[in-house]
């Protein structure tokens, strides 16, 4: 079964502070997909990052930055010096390859950042 | 380019009437699309996977009959509640996957649905 697990259901922090947003996945697949999503108030889905199963390298976007580690099945979403517009719900998702493309979303967490 | 939209944005319904919500993709063909269900505060539910052409696959505890899919054309997939009740009322959300990008998903903005 695959499993995707976001402990952390809300965080609050100081705009400038950096904050790490945990996720943690199951899958008994070898080839996978590993996703972040923004969700604003809005509600529409943003698209931040996919990494398959086989690319472990850190990735660096600006003031982001995510770090898989395939041995402890964690992918983890770093934002720096946060600021108010970064507040939103944020969900990880893993994808195995042969499921049809189907996504398994964590429960979301929720950040906000305070001026 | 890759942009997935949904119509209406919101609707409110009285109960036992039937609200249908459509799903396009603008400028790819997507040969499958996806339905979500998101209730407040909660994360998003698959709750069907829509291919070009032929019958959608529910997800288990997901009536079939109760929500029906179509997905007609590459470009179009409409999801319609039936007999909507208030426990219906939710953000539905759409994907479209690129029939070449097959391991990334578009979503639309959603649709709220209000049935009172």
């Amino acid at each position: 079964a695959q499993k995707v697990t976001q402990a952390q259901t809300e965080i609050s922090v100081v705009e400038k502070e950096d904050v790490t947003l945990d996720c943690v996945y199951e899958t008994r697949d070898t080839t996978y997909y590993l996703f972040w999503y923004k969700q604003p108030p809005s509600g529409e889905l943003v698209f931040l990052i996919r990494r398959n199963s086989f690319d472990e390298q850190n990735e660096i976007s600006g003031r982001y930055s995510w770090n898989f580690q395939k041995s402890t099945s964690s992918f983890n979403f770093t934002i720096t010096a946060s600021q108010v517009v970064d507040s939103a719900v944020y969900f990880c998702a893993l994808s195995g390859f042969g499921q049809g493309g189907k996504l398994i979303f964590g429960q979301g967490t929720e950040l906000s950042v305070k001026p | 380019g890759a942009v997935v939209s949904q119509h209406p944005s919101w609707v409110i319904c009285k109960s036992g009437t039937s609200v249908k919500i459509e799903c396009r993709s603008l400028d790819f063909q997507a040969t499958t699309m996806f339905w979500y269900r998101q209730f407040p505060k909660q994360s998003l539910m698959l709750m069907a996977t829509s291919n070009e052409g032929s019958k959608a696959t529910y997800e288990q505890g997901v009536e079939k009959d109760k929500f029906l899919i179509n997905h007609a054309s590459l470009t179009l997939s409409t999801l319609t509640v039936t007999s909507a009740h208030p426990e219906d009322s939710s953000f539905y959300i759409c994907s479209a996957r690129h029939y070449r990008h097959y391991n990334e998903q578009f979503f639309g903005p959603g649709t709220r649905l209000t049935v009172l």
